[in-house]
């Protein structure tokens, strides 16, 4: 299963555009690669995900390059409510029970 | 729809005791999971389920056991609570390992 590498934590301000890249570089051909967000106390919310390329929803862009050894998640414009643990997952259907969710990366965003 | 509900959301246990934790899903999800997470680390699976009457183990399965006698219902056990078992529990549905997982709002156990 592919293993991920993700900064500890960022900081940001209001308004400004986030990229958290995420490093993961065994990925496998049928893997793909998810995003969730976490706020205290709550469960992990889906964010995006992806195979190649890029990938784009109405909260945030995925990118891809074309070797899938590492992906981006760009916030745009983030705001205070954005600071959370973001978590990249690899993984498809085989071998999923051993998907990790490290440690993430902690974005504090600040007035 | 109430998407993924957990019961309770709080439990005070004392070492040796036992109890069950129930999480429910309205979206006809073949997959279940159950993770927990401790103070400033990421979650890691206990068990999951593929399916109505079936259970797996995960990355952390001592202590604990599971039942998915209905698709909708998922239920973690810990039959003798153990201090280290002091954690956030979550339960998640997907409708495959590919796609996305939808999360419960939590259980906070305190083993003393």
């Amino acid at each position: 299963l592919a293993k991920t590498t993700q900064p500890i934590s960022m900081d940001s301000y209001e308004g400004q555009e986030v990229n958290i890249t995420c490093s993961h570089n065994n990925i496998a051909t049928n893997d793909y690669i998810t995003w969730y967000q976490q706020f205290p106390s709550q469960g992990p919310r889906f964010i995006i995900q992806g195979y190649k390329t890029k990938v784009t929803n109405e909260v945030a862009s995925l990118f891809i390059p074309a070797d899938r050894k590492s992906s981006t998640l760009s916030l745009p414009r983030v705001s205070l409510s954005d600071t959370a643990v973001y978590y990249c997952l690899v993984g498809g259907d085989t071998g999923f029970q051993k998907l990790v969710f490290g440690t993430g990366t902690r974005l504090l965003v600040s007035p | 729809n109430a998407g993924v509900t957990q019961t309770p959301k709080f439990r005070v246990l004392k070492t040796g005791q036992s109890m069950t934790l129930l999480c429910a899903q309205d979206m006809n999800h073949e997959y279940m999971y159950w993770y927990r997470q401790d103070p400033g680390m990421g979650l890691r699976l206990i068990h999951y389920s593929v399916g109505e009457g079936t259970t797996a183990k995960g990355e952390v399965p001592d202590g604990y056991n599971v039942s998915r006698l209905k698709k909708q219902n998922f239920l973690l056990g810990l039959e003798s609570a153990a201090p280290s078992q002091t954690s956030v529990y979550f339960c998640a549905s997907s409708y495959s390992p590919v796609y996305e997982q939808y999360f419960g709002p939590g259980t906070r156990l305190t083993v003393t």
